[in-house]
């Protein structure tokens, strides 16, 4: 089984300033690795998602993830974030040898004007 | 055209009602969920079909039947509706057998039981 923890419920962060928003996993079993982006009101779209290859994937609004094995997380960042990021974001894994999505409790991203 | 469409958008009913959800998806995907919201955003699989056999039933009460006609379609009966049901509802689908389970969500069915 897998399961993910998203270490911060709720993150203020000034526009323009970098943001972090962290997640780590647990698993037997090699894994696929997804971050969901909910803007308010709506359902979850993927942001970005790692699969293999390359350890940093990029979104195309501006964020970045990489996937750290030894470490098993995968971290979410941004260097200047807009007003338009404020959302909910999930991190989330699928192990290849398996048939479900495990989500992370969600971050809460307020990006302050 | 919408990839994973789901009605109604907002459902609003009396405690002891019964309601369904119905979902579509036209990405030819062989695996269906459904997913409760709750008000603090946590994401609660419910049930998940494959190729119209249930594999996933998560505890959930008795009252929430899911029916899946074809592999495109899930859809959510609830009876007997509590207040405790309100919540926003969503539909998912992904490609499991020899695919990454990349999940692609409806809007959501935000159900309030009064």
């Amino acid at each position: 089984a897998q399961s993910v923890t998203q270490l911060d419920s709720q993150v203020p962060v000034f526009e323009e300033a970098p943001v972090e928003l962290r997640c780590n996993y647990s698993s037997s079993v090699s894994v696929y690795l997804f971050w969901y982006v909910q803007y308010p009101n709506q359902g979850l779209q993927l942001l970005l998602k790692y699969l293999s290859g390359s350890t940093l994937v990029e979104s195309i609004n501006g964020f970045e993830a990489e996937f750290n094995k030894s470490q098993t997380s995968f971290h979410l960042r941004k260097p200047s974030v807009h007003i338009s990021d404020t959302a909910e974001y999930f991190c989330a894994v699928f192990g290849r040898t398996g048939n479900q999505f495990y989500f992370g409790t969600g971050t809460s991203l307020t990006v302050i004007p | 055209d919408t990839a994973v469409s789901q009605t109604p958008k907002y459902l609003v009913t009396q405690m002891g009602n019964d309601k369904s959800i119905k979902c579509e998806q036209n990405l030819g995907h062989d695996t269906m969920y459904w997913y409760k919201q709750d008000s603090k955003k946590f994401l609660k699989i419910m049930f998940s079909y494959n190729n119209k056999e249930l594999i996933i039933n998560e505890t959930v009460p008795n009252r929430f039947s899911p029916k899946s006609p074809d592999k495109a379609h899930l859809n959510l009966h609830i009876n007997s509706l509590e207040l405790g049901d309100s919540a926003v509802y969503f539909c998912a689908s992904s490609h499991v057998t020899g695919g990454t389970g990349e999940l692609f969500f409806g809007e959501g069915s935000r159900l309030t039981v009064l």
